[in-house]
């Protein structure tokens, strides 16, 4: 079965320092991939999306994140974070040769920023 | 656009008792919608993918007794909570799939005496 890995669970980091959180997944076919976040007591917001293309993707409040196929990873950065960052955010795959186009989402990685 | 609502967004009820979600998306219509349940602290995990007009599709290890889903029409999506205890305490979030994106309502918390 495929799954999802977020090797960073909790990330403590300081205003301005840069952010890398990193995702994995294992499935062989195609993927869309996803970053989620969720801010505290809020739900689920995409920061951002890769289909296809380019695979370097920009989302929104300056965070970017890079597909690279050969090591089926899709990690999240942020040149420089703010206190406003803290929050959890969530990797997720979508399998594209199924029809049912379920989300398998990583464990999850609590990020805190310190002002 | 694309906007998913999900009412109650909290309620508390008695062991034993019922409790109905509903999902609802509320600017296009999705044939597909999934529920996902949260525990304090981790990730979503999908509970079963509810399709319109027919039978829902439960993930392994979820009860398809406890957990009925109903998708009656395109905007609405179900979820009822069958014979609740405390165990089933959990954040509960639908989520409406449109073309290869998924939306996402803002949860139900669930507390059962």
């Amino acid at each position: 079965a495929q799954s999802v890995s977020q090797h960073n669970h909790h990330v403590i980091l300081s205003e301005a320092a840069s952010l890398e959180l990193g995702c994995n997944y294992s499935y062989g076919g195609t993927v869309n991939l996803f970053w989620y976040v969720q801010y505290p007591g809020q739900h689920l917001q995409l920061l951002l999306k890769y289909f296809s293309g380019d695979p370097l993707v920009k989302g929104i409040k300056g965070f970017e994140a890079e597909f690279i196929k050969s090591k089926f990873s899709f990690n999240l950065r942020k040149p420089s974070v703010q206190w406003s960052d803290t929050a959890e955010y969530f990797c997720a795959v979508m399998l594209m040769d199924t029809g049912r186009r379920a989300l398998t989402f990583g464990s999850g990685t609590r990020l805190q920023v310190q002002p | 656009g694309a906007v998913v609502s999900q009412h109650p967004s909290w309620v508390i009820c008695k062991s034993g008792t019922s409790v109905k979600i509903e999902c609802r998306s509320l600017d296009f219509q999705a044939t597909t919608m999934f529920w996902y349940r949260q525990f304090p602290k981790q990730s979503l995990m999908l509970m079963a993918t509810s399709n319109e007009g027919s039978k829902a599709t439960y993930e392994q290890g979820v009860e398809k007794d406890k957990f009925l889903i109903n998708h009656a029409s395109l905007t609405l999506s179900t979820l009822t909570v069958t014979s609740a205890h405390p165990e089933d305490s959990s954040f509960y979030i639908c989520s409406a799939r449109l073309v290869n994106e998924q939306f996402f309502g803002p949860g139900t918390r669930l507390t059962v005496l």
